[in-house]
């Protein structure tokens, strides 16, 4: 059965740093998402992505934050600039008729 | 704003013992409703999409009902790998495919 794959599973950084968390996504969806959830919290939107454009971004997903598409299958999510409260699973998912995938999650610890 | 309210946060069954997990909900035109498992340190893993009041879908020992403000999950007859978080998603017809507005959960926990 196709999935939605993520890498790393587990991401630790420093505050300040750089980070680019990956994901593949399900081969024949065009839609992408990037959600998050810290730690006993709701899974919250970041950014939508179709057609090599952002499609639609929350109010969380700030100039500190982008996405890329940067060849056929991955999907890729960077922070710039990385601060404690980034802290948290971030997933990535896409969509097929009306279904949304989830992918594994990427643990992200900023120390 | 589109809203999700889970109820109860947390419910503890024995096997065998069933019951049903609630999840009202307020958006502006409704495209689907999502219901989702999810397991700790894990990504939510789908189980239905509702789209119009009256639908039903049946998976297993869950089944899922929909009405204009909220829907159910009812679980029937759990045994203890039913054990988890349940997670219910809207997503609304504003055009192209939305994205998801989570509820907090249900954390289900069933004893053998």
């Amino acid at each position: 059965e196709p999935e939605v794959t993520q890498t790393p599973s587990h991401q630790v950084t420093q505050m300040g740093q750089e980070v680019i968390l990956r994901c593949v996504p399900i081969s024949n969806h065009l839609y992408f998402y990037w959600y998050r959830q810290i730690l006993g919290q709701k899974v919250e939107f970041l950014v939508s992505f179709y057609n090599n454009e952002i499609s639609e971004k929350s109010e969380i997903f700030d100039d500190q934050f982008s996405v890329e598409r940067p060849d056929g299958s991955n999907f890729t999510l960077k922070i710039r600039s990385t601060k404690l409260e980034d802290s948290a699973m971030y997933f990535c998912a896409s969509i097929l008729a009306g279904e949304q995938y989830f992918g594994p999650g990427t643990r992200l610890t900023v120390t | 704003e589109d809203q999700v309210t889970q109820s109860p946060e947390a419910l503890r069954l024995q096997e065998g013992e069933s019951s049903s997990l609630n999840c009202s909900y307020t958006v502006s035109g409704l495209r689907g409703l999502f219901w989702y498992r999810q397991d700790p340190g894990k990504g939510p893993e789908f189980l239905f999409t509702l789209y119009s009041a009256g639908e039903e879908k049946e998976k297993e020992r869950l089944k899922a009902t929909l009405t204009k403000k909220e829907s159910f999950l009812h679980i029937t007859a759990p045994k203890p790998e039913d054990s988890a978080t349940y997670l219910c998603a809207v997503q609304a017809l504003r055009g192209g495919n939305e994205k998801l507005t989570f509820g907090t959960g249900t954390r289900l926990t069933i004893i053998p």
